[in-house]
């Protein structure tokens, strides 16, 4: 079993619509990062959470930390297909240790 | 600055060889790590290390051997190759408080 939970699995929209992926646990976090990954391509870091509550902004992706530092939620708005990809949420139990989410996997259709 | 690069990007190997994947970084990063990557599974920790000399398990440890010779360098060894190691193994550094900069992936199939 997957230490974080990751949903949906699958996610195809329209360009333009927006979409929201949750990662929940039950697990409390020192931190919890967020990565998108390309086909082919290792995964690429977009952001960092580490306050109960945090809410970080990066353009049209906006990122959620819960208040207990089980959960977060990615949102973006207005997609556009160069969002495509698989992200996928990493969360730290300890310093050294990152596990991650089974990811889910975004299609924006032109 | 190369980050992190892997090789080889691809190979295929019979049942029971053995092989090193390599893996180096120039970013002076003090934490290295091993993940595989299998579908609908994510990323599963196999090894990691938190400076040169120092080496500890992840999740799914066995069939595999690391060494951290020097801070560069974190080389993964799989010992005698089995079908269940088919996989996508990334490689990935980072210091204490940044998120890791992963490699472009070795695509290896055990027949």
């Amino acid at each position: 079993t997957q230490l974080l939970e990751q949903s949906p699995q699958f996610l195809s929209i329209q360009e333009g619509e927006n979409l929201t992926v949750y990662c929940n646990s039950s697990s409390v976090f020192s931190s919890l990062q967020w990565y998108r990954q390309e086909p082919g391509e290792g995964p690429v870091l977009l952001v960092t959470v580490v306050t109960g509550g945090e809410v970080k902004k990066l353009k049209r992706l906006t990122f959620q930390f819960g208040d207990a530092r089980k959960d977060s939620s990615l949102h973006i708005t207005a997609a556009q297909p160069g969002d495509t990809g698989l992200y996928l949420c990493a969360g730290h139990l300890n310093d050294y240790k990152l596990s991650f989410g089974a990811g889910t996997t975004v299609t924006v259709r032109a | 600055n190369a980050g992190v690069t892997q090789t080889p990007k691809f190979q295929v190997l019979k049942t029971g060889q053995s092989m090193t994947l390599q893996c180096a970084q120039d970013m002076n990063h003090e934490y290295m790590s091993w993940y595989r990557q299998d579908p609908g599974m994510g990323l599963r920790l196999i090894h990691y290390s938190v400076g040169a000399g120092i080496t500890d398990q992840g999740e799914v440890p066995n069939g595999y051997n690391v060494s951290r010779s020097t801070t560069e360098d974190f080389p993964l060894r799989l010992l005698s190759a089995a079908p269940s190691q088919t996989s996508v193994y990334f490689c990935a550094s980072r210091t204490q408080m940044d998120g890791y900069t992963f490699g472009s992936g070795t695509r290896l199939t055990v027949v």
